[in-house]
């Protein structure tokens, strides 16, 4: 099994459409967070931490299930700006290379 | 302030030749990582460098590449005797510790071709 697993889509969605992503985790013991963003022949950015409580960002609502092991991101009203690849990260931890990525999601928004 | 730069933006070479990568992290950061992408594939760790603590090789695939950080700063990637499988995008990213969460800052990353 994979440390951080995604479903690598692609997902094809029309403008306006709210979209979900969910990434899922085997070490339990995995501390924070992260949604990156990878535009095509782009480095990844990040996107947003997600918080234990779940957190908003604009359209961009992450949440994060301790108890399942995955965290999501939810992007509402899509925007053609939106298509890119999101990779979702987890990190175990500081004091040693502990930083996991998935493979990503792939995502078009189309007009 | 300035990002992470890397050096060459791209870079083809011949099956057999070395080459160097460079990476300036973002100045404080004291946490260096190399990855490498293959076309439409996922994130590779190479390997990662801490302060000033051994680094962390277990990403790199064979024995023709190795690592550097300079002075906890700069960093070179060297590919001897490349081969047409090493064709991918070598990305670094530096990272800072706040409240206990470590953030990631990639550069663009340099594209390298083997003919």
């Amino acid at each position: 099994r994979k440390e951080v697993e995604q479903d690598p889509g692609p997902f094809n969605v029309p403008e306006g459409a709210t979209v979900a992503f969910n990434c899922t985790y085997s070490n339990s013991a995995s501390q924070s967070f992260f949604w990156y963003r990878q535009d095509c022949r782009k480095e990844p950015k990040l996107l947003m931490s997600v918080y234990s409580s779940g957190n908003e960002d604009g359209r961009f609502t992450a949440q994060l299930n301790r108890a399942s092991q995955y965290i999501s991101l939810l992007i509402r009203d899509s925007k053609l700006s939106d298509s890119a690849t999101y990779l979702c990260v987890v990190n175990l931890g500081t004091g040693g290379f502990k930083t996991i990525f998935g493979a990503g999601t792939r995502l078009f928004v189309k007009a | 302030g300035a990002g992470v730069s890397q050096s060459p933006s791209n870079k083809v070479t011949e099956k057999g030749k070395d080459v160097e990568l460079r990476c300036d992290p973002i100045s404080g950061h004291t946490a260096l990582y190399w990855y490498r992408q293959s076309l439409g594939q996922g994130l590779e760790f190479l390997i990662y460098f801490q302060g000033n603590s051994a680094p962390d090789k277990s990403g790199l695939p064979s024995d023709r590449f190795s690592a550097e950080r300079t002075g906890g700063s700069v960093s070179t990637l060297t590919i001897q005797r490349t081969q047409q499988e090493d064709s991918a995008v070598y990305l670094c990213a530096s990272s800072l510790v706040v409240a206990g969460q470590e953030t990631q800052y990639f550069g663009p990353g340099t594209r390298l071709l083997v003919l």
